[in-house]
């Protein structure tokens, strides 16, 4: 059973390309949030939102509760923005996460 | 600074012996969870943690026991390791429940032969 679904797995992009990766969910929610863990492995909280639209610098979030989907952009994309980006939705007291999207932005 | 802190970072252990993984918060937060990470099978939540001595099992909870018996601590322990218990484990906090931000400590590399 998947929760969570992301996609897609893999991601290149050349610098100041727009970037897109996509999270669907099948349970009820109270909040859906977006992490990033870069190589090395430590796990850092990007967003945490449970309805519209949430904009941090150069990225933006978003979710859409009825149809259950969650995108995360990225503007004028860096290559320090590589890393695994993770999906994850607080359904009750738990957490369920998506697989990742590994992206690599290249100079 | 505030922190979530794990202990060991790398442990490399054999079948069947005991261990004890360490998990504290200087946050005040009042939960705390535990989750392994695999290739291919992502983050997955083993423990849960509401309060003070209020704990729960998450998808993947066998072969693990948790305790919370201050509010900044949440040790995990393998009472007898098996190699499928191998993975990378992170414990993380958040001021109320499941839906507020998290905070993750760095990691904790097990190797179980």
């Amino acid at each position: 059973k998947n929760e969570v679904e992301q996609s897609p797995q893999n991601l290149t992009a050349q610098e100041g390309e727009f970037i897109t990766i996509n999270c669907s969910y099948s349970v009820g929610i109270s909040a859906l949030h977006w992490l990033q863990q870069h190589p090395g492995g430590g796990i850092v909280s990007l967003f945490m939102l449970s309805s519209g639209k949430k904009k941090h610098g150069r990225l933006i979030a978003t979710i859409n509760i009825q149809e259950k989907h969650s995108s995360l952009h990225i503007t004028a994309s860096h290559p320090r923005d590589s890393a695994v980006y993770i999906c994850a939705v607080s359904a009750g007291n738990q957490f369920y996460f998506g697989t990742g999207t590994s992206l690599t932005v290249i100079p | 600074e505030a922190q979530v802190t794990q202990n060991p970072r790398y442990l490399i252990t054999v079948t069947g012996k005991k261990l004890t993984v360490t998990c504290s918060q200087n946050m005040n937060h009042e939960y705390m969870s535990w989750y392994r990470q695999d290739p291919g099978l992502g983050l997955r939540q083993i423990y849960y943690s509401m309060n003070v001595e209020v704990t729960d099992k998450g998808d993947v909870p066998e072969g693990y026991k948790v305790s919370r018996k201050e509010k900044r601590n949440f040790p995990l322990i393998l009472e007898s390791p098996s190699p499928n218990q191998t993975s990378l484990y992170f414990c993380a906090s958040s001021p109320i429940s499941s839906g507020s931000t998290q905070y993750f400590g760095p990691g904790t590399r097990l190797t179980v032969l």
